[in-house]
């Protein structure tokens, strides 16, 4: 079936190092994929996304890749900070009213 | 500043009992969701909505009821609550067109005894 699914449930990274998010998904026809994160007690918060026409996307410290021949998903976070403790879904389109979220990665930076 | 407010963010309720989850946007958005979530696992939709009068059941079975009378607001029911209904109730809104994001509201953490 449709899934999106995250390779790492946890990620530990040490105040400052770049953090690398990966995701996966399996709907060839998904054409749009988003980034959420999520702190504890709040609901998800949009932080990227990205069109099926492009293979990157670079915000204020955080980067998505897609690579479509492989259906992967990445999220690259600059400097860490402790504010980036988070989980944190990829979410891909495939059409229509459907928006298809994974399980989520835990984010914890390190001080 | 939240554009989408969910209440209560808390509520403990006995089991056979009627509760209603209130979520307003005022955004002006149409297309409204319900999702739940039990922590840190994936958002599975409930309902959606396209715009008023509108309203659709998503992928997990539920026995929740929606309705959508009026853009901003998208209330969730639950008839006749069950332990088994504890979970995060997440409420989310997104313009028109296929390339936008969903703006979420806190949720409402739901606990049934």
């Amino acid at each position: 079936g449709e899934s999106v699914g995250l390779h790492l449930p946890t990620l530990s990274v040490q105040e400052g190092d770049n953090s690398i998010i990966n995701c996966a998904y399996s709907n060839s026809a998904s054409d749009y994929f988003i980034w959420y994160k999520q702190e504890s007690g709040k609901g998800p918060q949009f932080i990227i996304d990205i069109r099926s026409n492009m293979d990157k996307r670079q915000g204020q410290r955080v980067t998505v890749l897609l690579n479509k021949t492989v259906k992967h998903l990445s999220l690259q976070i600059a400097a860490t900070q402790p504010g980036d403790s988070a989980v944190y879904f990829c979410a891909e389109h495939p059409g229509g009213f459907k928006t298809i979220f994974g399980a989520g990665t835990r984010l914890f930076v390190k001080a | 500043e939240a554009d989408i407010y969910q209440t209560p963010r808390y509520l403990v309720i006995g089991t056979g009992k009627k509760i209603t989850l209130e979520c307003s946007q005022t955004m002006g958005h149409d297309k409204m969701y319900w999702y739940q979530q039990d922590p840190g696992m994936e958002l599975h939709l409930i309902h959606y909505s396209y715009g008023v009068n509108s309203t659709e059941k998503g992928d997990l079975s539920s026995e929740s009821t929606v309705s959508r009378i009026r853009t901003e607001h998208f209330p969730l029911t639950l008839e006749s609550a069950r332990p088994s209904h504890t979970s995060q109730y997440l409420c989310a809104s997104s313009d028109q067109g296929d390339y936008y994001g969903y703006t979420f509201g806190s949720g409402t953490r739901l606990t049934v005894v």
